[in-house]
């Protein structure tokens, strides 16, 4: 499948900073899911863009894909303890998924 | 919302032993679902993808005869790890998309929790 790159591998940041992650594609991609997984546990569906240059927020969580559809970001402001987690992207296109490579944040207290 | 349930949680085995996972969608109804390996601190690695009533799709590298899976029903696929070795060790995960997807129609993948196989 398709390949799909994420960076940075690993942040740590403290608590109370931002935090962002990248996903980048070298091909168009259809759309873009991002999915949480909380350390132990399983990936969780947080929010899919589909139009060129959509921002969703949700709480302190920003999503938007580039406007050719090749990237996408996720920005956290002001973190806290509870975002801890590998944050990954994923492109659904028809019954496939395809997941990038994941970042890894800690949040230092 | 949706659930995927899968288990067991953790099994621990012996190498040349044979161990089955099973994965349930416990509200709707899966023709397709698919298992996942995920290596610690890293990310999923899509192992295949699960057909109801049909032949698993094997990603390329994937022994088909090493990971035996089957879905026979639109509820239940299981992953068979068959003369398991300690390299077989890993989180295994299974996954599905509801029919229809979610209220605003995405189609979104639901996962179970995860098992954890350690091969001694």
């Amino acid at each position: 499948g398709q390949q799909v790159m994420q960076i940075p591998q690993y942040q740590h940041v403290q608590e109370g900073e931002d935090f962002t992650t990248y996903c980048n594609s070298s091909t168009t991609l259809s759309n873009i899911q991002w999915y949480k997984q909380r350390p132990g546990g399983h990936p969780v569906f947080l929010i899919q863009l589909v139009k060129s240059g959509e921002v969703k927020k949700q709480k302190r969580l920003t999503f938007q894909f580039g406007e050719a559809k090749k990237n996408s970001s996720l920005h956290i402001t002001a973190t806290q303890t509870t975002d801890v987690g590998t944050y990954f992207c994923a492109e659904n296109t028809g019954n496939q998924f395809y997941f990038g490579t994941g970042t890894s944040l800690t949040v230092i207290p | 919302g949706a659930v995927v349930s899968q288990h067991p949680s953790r099994v621990i085995c012996k190498s040349g032993t044979s161990v089955k996972i099973e994965c349930r969608s416990l509200d709707f109804q899966a023709t397709t679902m698919f298992w996942y390996r995920q290596f610690p601190k890293q990310s999923l690695m899509l192992m295949a993808t699960s057909n109801e009533g049909s032949k698993a799709t094997y990603e390329q590298g994937v022994e088909k005869d090493k990971f035996l899976i089957n879905h026979a029903s639109l509820t239940l696929s299981t992953l068979t790890v068959t003369s398991a070795h300690p390299e077989d060790s890993s989180f295994y995960i299974c996954s599905a998309s509801p029919r229809g997807g979610t209220s605003s129609g995405a189609n979104v993948l639901t996962f179970g929790a995860g098992s954890r196989l350690t091969v001694l």
